[in-house]
């Protein structure tokens, strides 16, 4: 069965420093989605991408982070200057279609731990 | 703004109990619902989506969740726990042009042998 895939399992970085967090969705899908989950609080959506584009962000997605599809296979988030808030597991999702009738498939995270 | 309500945050049944999770939303369109489950350190698992029809919708792991317009809910039930069900359950709105998914704060369900 395709599955979203997400490497590393963990990070450990230090504040400050620069961290890119990968994901590889299904091969057949078009829309890709950042979320993140603080430890012990709600999944919070980040970003949502397509057409090599970003098509919507949230509040918390500010200037620190950048997504990219750098080849046809993977999507990134790059966080520039990590903060220790930025602590969390981040999940990666893709999706087939922009209609209603569509469901997102997400990958087992990667947990980011900023020390 | 959309938004999801899980208000029990923790759960804890016994094994072969029957389970109901609630979960009220505020959308101003049809919502598409969702039920995802994430185990220990796992990712996220969809358990059950609406979309439209049928409001007694069946998913996954012989769980199931009905939708009610008029109570702006639509909660998660199974009819008989099993120990592998302790999980934390999130309830889901997707919202917006892009299909966003707006969660939930999630339910820790534990369950006693």
């Amino acid at each position: 069965e395709p599955e979203v895939t997400q490497t590393p399992s963990h990070q450990v970085t230090q504040m400050g420093q620069e961290v890119i967090l990968r994901c590889v969705p299904i091969s057949n899908h078009l829309y890709f989605y950042w979320y993140r989950q603080i430890l012990g609080q709600k999944v919070e959506f980040l970003v949502s991408f397509y057409n090599n584009e970003i098509s919507e962000k949230s509040e918390i997605f500010d200037d620190q982070f950048s997504v990219e599809r750098p080849d046809g296979s993977n999507f990134t988030l790059k966080i520039r200057s990590t903060k220790l808030e930025d602590s969390a597991m981040y999940f990666c999702a893709s999706s087939e279609a922009r209609s209603g009738d569509t469901e997102a498939f997400f990958g087992q995270g990667t947990r980011l731990t900023v020390v | 703004a959309q938004s999801v309500t899980q208000p029990d945050i923790h759960i804890t049944v016994s094994e072969g109990a029957s389970l109901e999770l609630r979960c009220n939303y505020s959308y101003g369109a049809t919502p598409y619902l969702f039920w995802y489950v994430q185990s220990p350190g796992q990712g996220l698992q969809l358990l059950l989506k609406y979309f439209s029809g049928d409001t007694l919708v069946q998913g996954i792991k012989g769980f199931e969740a009905e939708f009610k317009r008029s109570q702006s809910s639509f909660n998660l039930r199974k009819p008989s726990v099993h120990w592998s069900d302790a999980a934390e359950y999130f309830c889901a709105v997707m919202s917006g042009a892009t299909n966003k998914l707006i969660f939930g704060t999630g339910t820790l369900l534990a369950v006693q042998p």
